[in-house]
């Protein structure tokens, strides 16, 4: 079953416009990650955000975290025609014996140039 | 390219028939996990070993059994396919906890007719 949810389905902008992903969850984690998806291709992690973090940046991505209401979000800066893709949240579950990262549907976002 | 590779990238089949699946995990790394892509149903983890014993199962069909080599590469055995079982299949590696940053393999396209 999916844990996380993002926000909206998907995203069409003009490059150089900034990009807002949001990602909801259900139960307590130990960390959520962001992954990016091109067309077919294998995921490619792009940042980690640890339960205890609450904002986090890498490059032109910034991500946000706030466990009181069990939500993350991606902002892209800037954005490129090479930033069209899927981008997923992940969530690891803080619970004992826990031992996958559970994915949500995606947000597809389209870069327009 | 994140270091694991996947073989085959395509593979069509019939209703009925068996397929393995291979992936080689990055150097040094220790667990390797397999996920099912689908349309509808997102990403979907199925199994995680660990160091060749197996960790973790997730949405994993009792015709579908995987198992990870000394050498640390792992296959994904999917027997009696169905017309259903049409997905990306992809093989991540981490060093050691699934709770971290996992690295994704290319995917092997199975279409099944």
């Amino acid at each position: 079953s999916q844990q996380g949810e993002e926000d909206p389905q998907a995203l069409s902008i003009q490059e150089g416009e900034n990009a807002t992903m949001n990602c909801s969850y259900k139960t307590s984690i130990n960390n959520l990650q962001w992954y990016r998806q091109n067309s077919g291709r294998g995921l490619v992690h792009l940042i980690l955000i640890r339960s205890n973090e609450r904002e986090k940046h890498s490059g032109r991505l910034r991500v946000t975290l706030d466990t009181s209401k069990k939500s993350s979000s991606l902002l892209i800066t800037a954005s490129r025609a090479a930033d069209t893709a899927s981008y997923f949240c992940a969530t690891a579950d803080s619970g004992a014996g826990s031992y996958q990262l559970t994915f949500g549907k995606g947000t597809k976002l389209s870069v327009i140039p | 390219d994140s270091g694991v590779t996947q073989t085959p990238k395509h593979l069509i089949t019939a209703t009925g028939q068996r397929v393995t699946l291979r992936c080689s995990p990055r150097s040094g790394d220790l667990s390797v996990y397999w996920y099912q892509q689908s349309l509808d149903q997102g990403l979907q983890f199925l199994i995680q070993y660990y160091n060749g014993e197996e960790r973790a199962k997730g949405n994993i069909l009792e015709r579908f059994s995987a198992q990870q080599f000394p050498d640390l590469h792992s296959e994904l055995n999917l027997s009696s396919l169905e017309l259903g079982d049409s997905a990306l299949y992809f093989c991540a590696s981490s060093v050691g906890t699934p709770i971290g940053t996992q690295y994704f393999g290319p995917g092997t396209r199975l279409l099944v007719l």
